[in-house]
């Protein structure tokens, strides 16, 4: 079935990179998401990348896609303490109705 | 521009007691709407999608129900709450289904004692 692993924790120094880490189990999705939810709130779209791309940068953001190996990364440049939060990898589900989730990243961010 | 509204934002209630959670959506029309639900600790499961007025499409068996009553409207409830229905509550709306943008409403967290 589908499925989506990322690692849960992650603990980095003001000014340091981020790089969070997801895998998945389904070869035919198109699109490739990022979210970030602050605590107590809901998720909000980070970045996304399509299939047939490598890699996506957006500011601070830079999005890498192995397809061979299922692997997509989020790396943060410059992390921030507002960057604090809970990052989730997403794929779209094989019959296109919605997105699977993986458990989410927490990132902390101490300064 | 877009917005969507969930309320409330907090409920504590007790088991067995019913569950009425609405999500509303502005500044778009016959939008697709979701609910999830994000257990602690677990990433986000979808419980309901619904492409239109009146159709609610279920992914998951469980104790909860959906409705769209209007286009911008998606209610989701329960006639006895479970200790298991604890979690944040998340309504999420796209342009079209499945689409790569789904934009995610403030949530409820809702404690079920």
């Amino acid at each position: 079935g589908e499925d989506v692993e990322q690692s849960l924790f992650l603990s980095v120094r003001e000014g340091d990179s981020s790089v969070i880490n997801c895998t998945y189990t389904d070869s035919s999705s198109t699109y490739l998401y990022w979210y970030k939810q602050e605590p107590g709130a809901g998720l909000q779209l980070l970045t996304y990348i399509f299939s047939n791309m490598d890699m996506k940068q957006d500011q601070r953001l830079t999005v890498l896609l192995n397809k061979k190996d299922k692997h997509l990364s989020l790396r943060i440049a410059d992390t921030q303490t507002g960057d604090s939060a809970i990052y989730f990898c997403a794929e779209r589900n094989q019959a296109g109705t919605a997105l699977i989730f993986g458990k989410g990243t927490t990132l902390s961010v101490s300064s | 521009s877009q917005t969507i509204h969930q309320w409330p934002a907090t409920l504590v209630q007790p088991v067995g007691s019913p569950l009425s959670l609405e999500c509303t959506v502005e500044g778009t029309s016959n939008p697709n709407l979701y609910w999830y639900r994000q257990a602690a600790g677990r990433g986000l499961q979808l419980l309901f999608y619904s492409v239109g007025i009146g159709q609610i499409s279920s992914e998951v068996p469980q104790n909860l129900s959906a409705s769209r009553p209007q286009d911008r409207q998606f209610i989701l409830s329960s006639k006895k709450l479970l200790l298991s229905d604890s979690g944040f509550y998340l309504c999420a709306w796209s342009v079209q289904l499945g689409q790569e943008t789904q934009y995610f409403g403030p949530g409820t967290r809702l404690l079920v004692l």
